[in-house]
């Protein structure tokens, strides 16, 4: 079965370095979302691509946080630089569609600790 | 505030039981979703309803949807062990800010 890859699958870093965080979507799918949970917050959107192109990134604080999808196989997240707050489950997601939100598939997650 | 809140928060059954999870939302929307999680691991993909569909069966699970009275019902037949998990709720509300959003889940407990 196709997956969605994340790397790394866990991170211990300490406050003020940059994280970055990849994801491989399933292949043919041209939607990418971004997604932290928290036990606190729950599963929110960071920000999600639709043929490479960002459509929303609102849900990202974008002083510390970017998104990027250089190409159609790879998508990136980085915090620059990180705090303790951003310590959470990073799961990236891919689909199919052209407008809406259909089935998602999601990966294994990264999970980050910001010391 | 929350687009989709899942209803109860947690819930423990008996193996063989039925269990019923609810999820109300706000706004208009063009599909439901119900995820399910294991132990913080990745999301799982359920079930699909769009909005102009009232009930979807997958094998032992069955998804009902009132537009309405904007709720939506997970049903398990026969609940296993291995059902034990979260179950979410993702909206996709209609308009030109639309995104998918999930509720904060429900915590599911089978018993053997």
């Amino acid at each position: 079965d196709a997956r969605v890859t994340q790397t790394p699958r866990h991170k211990v870093t300490e406050m003020g370095q940059e994280v970055t965080m990849r994801c491989q979507p399933i292949l043919g799918h041209n939607t990418v979302f971004w997604y932290r949970q928290t036990m606190m917050q729950g599963l929110e959107l960071l920000a999600y691509f639709r043929n490479r192109a960002p459509l929303d990134d609102s849900g990202m604080p974008k002083d510390r946080f970017s998104a990027e999808m250089p190409d159609a196989t790879l998508a990136t997240l980085k915090i620059q630089p990180s705090e303790p707050r951003d310590s959470a489950v990073y799961f990236c997601a891919s689909g199919f569609g052209n407008f809406g939100f259909g089935t998602q598939h999601f990966g294994d997650g990264t999970r980050l600790s910001i010391l | 505030s929350q687009q989709g809140e899942e209803d109860p928060q947690a819930l423990s059954i008996q193996e063989g039981e039925n269990a019923t999870m609810n999820c109300s939302y706000k706004t208009s929307i063009n599909n439901l979703q119900w995820y399910r999680q294991n132990s913080g691991r990745c999301l799982v993909h359920l079930i699909l309803i769009r909005s102009n569909e009232r009930e979807k069966h997958s094998g032992r699970l069955r998804v009902t949807l009132d537009t309405s009275k904007k709720s939506s019902s997970l049903l398990i037949t026969a609940s296993r062990a291995a059902d034990t998990a979260s179950y979410f709720c993702a909206t996709d509300s209609t308009g030109a800010n639309s995104k998918l959003t999930f509720g904060k889940g429900i915590t599911l407990s089978v018993r053997p």
